[in-house]
């Protein structure tokens, strides 16, 4: 069975400064994918990041990153010079294989950004 | 490029009636996947369509039931509505293309409050 494990409901962090929200999975499908999502309080989920099972490198997005270490299953998102707008529900969610197929989400971490 | 639209964006109703809900996905994306999020339960997984094919299912009842048409475009419906189905309605899109990393992109979501 396919899981996601988010261990931070809430996290705090001043801006400007970096935050690492934690993620680890639980698969034994040799294919999957990695995806970060924000989610205001608008509701729609936004997405961030992706890194696939495959990749050699850890993923970047402006201000984003994801610390992809494979053999411990865990694919920790990193935000660097925080902004107050970051402040938003953050999930971590794994598809399996590379294409199509549902995504697994974990339970999210509450992000809140202060001056 | 427009992005994933969902409608109504909010809906009240009472028990025991029945609801639609529509989603368009992004132009040329040919995947569409439907998720319900609640406090208790989490972003739970309901239906993937692909090329106007159940590919999979998630754990809820026969109540819950969906359908994409040959645009793509996407409707779920709940019959006989519980207390219990009041969630926030996530509709996701991906492109599905050989060779391209298979990202969901999601709607705003329909809040639906039971009564």
């Amino acid at each position: 069975a396919q899981k996601i494990t988010q261990t931070q409901p809430g996290m705090f962090v001043q801006e400007k400064e970096a935050v690492t929200l934690d993620c680890t999975y639980d698969t034994s499908d040799p294919s999957y994918g990695l995806f970060w999502y924000k989610q205001p309080s608008s509701g729609e989920m936004i997405f961030l990041i992706y890194q696939g099972s495959y990749d050699q490198q850890n993923a970047t997005e402006g201000r984003y990153s994801l610390n992809f270490q494979k053999a411990r299953k865990s694919a920790n998102l990193v935000i660097s010079a925080s902004q107050l707008g970051d402040s938003a529900m953050y999930f971590c969610a794994m598809r399996r294989g590379s294409t199509l197929g549902r995504l697994y989400f974990g339970r999210g971490t509450q992000l809140t950004v202060w001056p | 490029k427009a992005g994933v639209t969902q409608t109504p964006r909010y809906l009240i109703k009472t028990r025991g009636q029945q609801v639609t809900l529509s989603c368009s996905p992004i132009s040329g994306h040919r995947s569409v996947s439907w998720y319900q999020q609640t406090p208790g339960q989490g972003l739970q997984f309901l239906f993937e369509y692909f090329s106007e094919t159940q590919r999979n299912k998630g754990n809820f009842p026969g109540r819950f039931s969906g359908r994409q048409f040959s645009n793509s475009r996407s409707e779920m419906n709940v019959s006989t509505l519980e207390l219990g189905d009041s969630a926030l309605y996530l509709c996701a899109s991906s492109l599905v293309a050989s060779g391209k990393t298979d990202t969901q992109y999601f709607g705003p979501g329909t809040r639906l409050t039971v009564l």
